[in-house]
């Protein structure tokens, strides 16, 4: 199975709402990163943590990592409808950190 | 300061033809990175490049597939003989390194075979 698994598979929520979403992986890794893709379009990073790292901000972005549960969250607070996407976690296999394995991801709709 | 640039953005082959898929990495980048993205799926490792090495084609099929980034110029995917699994978005990754993790994503090529 996947080695990156996003929870849930879809989301909606109201203009200024937050939003959280879920990664669970398997094997140890160095890093988990978050991207988001716009429908039918490239994926953009959004933030990388190390896996010596609990929590990173970056503007209204907080990542968590809890390397004991194999899990990390992404949230999204103060909502907008520019963040409708899907969302991605992406990890490596804990040897390299150039092999990312994503997950299906998670279809954010923000409804305005 | 141009990001990893990909093209074409669309491709129709028919069955048996060749698609060549193209990216040029960030400016400062050496290392590339190509996926493949299956409708309704996550993006899966093909092949990782350096300048004229191929470093890892773990992900990448045994036959009808091919990479490469020549000294210059951009790097290359190279299906021969298309069929209609092969229909997908490739994506192109550059990063300045391997251990740094961050990987850059052009827009894709999405692929479509008749």
């Amino acid at each position: 199975s996947q080695q990156g698994e996003e929870d849930p598979q879809a989301l909606s929520i109201q203009e200024g709402e937050n939003a959280t979403m879920n990664c669970s992986y398997k094997t140890s890794i160095n890093n988990l990163q978050w991207y988001r893709q716009n429908s039918g379009r490239g994926l953009v990073h959004l933030i990388l943590i190390r896996s010596n790292e609990r929590e990173k901000h970056s503007g209204r972005l907080r990542v968590t990592l809890d390397t004991s549960k194999k899990s990390s969250s992404l949230l999204i607070t103060a909502s907008r409808a520019a963040d409708t996407a899907s969302y991605f976690c992406a990890t490596d296999d804990g040897g390299s950190n150039y092999k990312l394995t994503f997950g299906k991801g998670t279809l954010l709709t923000v409804n305005p | 300061n141009a990001g990893v640039m990909q093209n074409p953005r669309h491709l129709v082959r028919r069955r048996g033809q060749e698609a060549r898929l193209r990216c040029s990495p960030m400016k400062g980048h050496s290392h590339v990175y190509w996926y493949r993205q299956l409708p309704e799926e996550g993006l899966k490792f093909m092949v990782y490049l350096q300048k004229e090495n191929i470093i890892d084609e773990s992900g990448m099929p045994k036959e009808r597939f091919s990479a490469e980034f020549p000294k210059e110029g951009p790097s290359i995917l190279r299906i021969q003989q298309v069929v209609r699994g092969d229909s997908a978005a490739y994506f192109c990754a550059s990063s300045v390194g391997p251990s740094w993790g961050e990987q850059y994503f052009g827009p894709g090529t999405r692929l479509t075979v008749t």
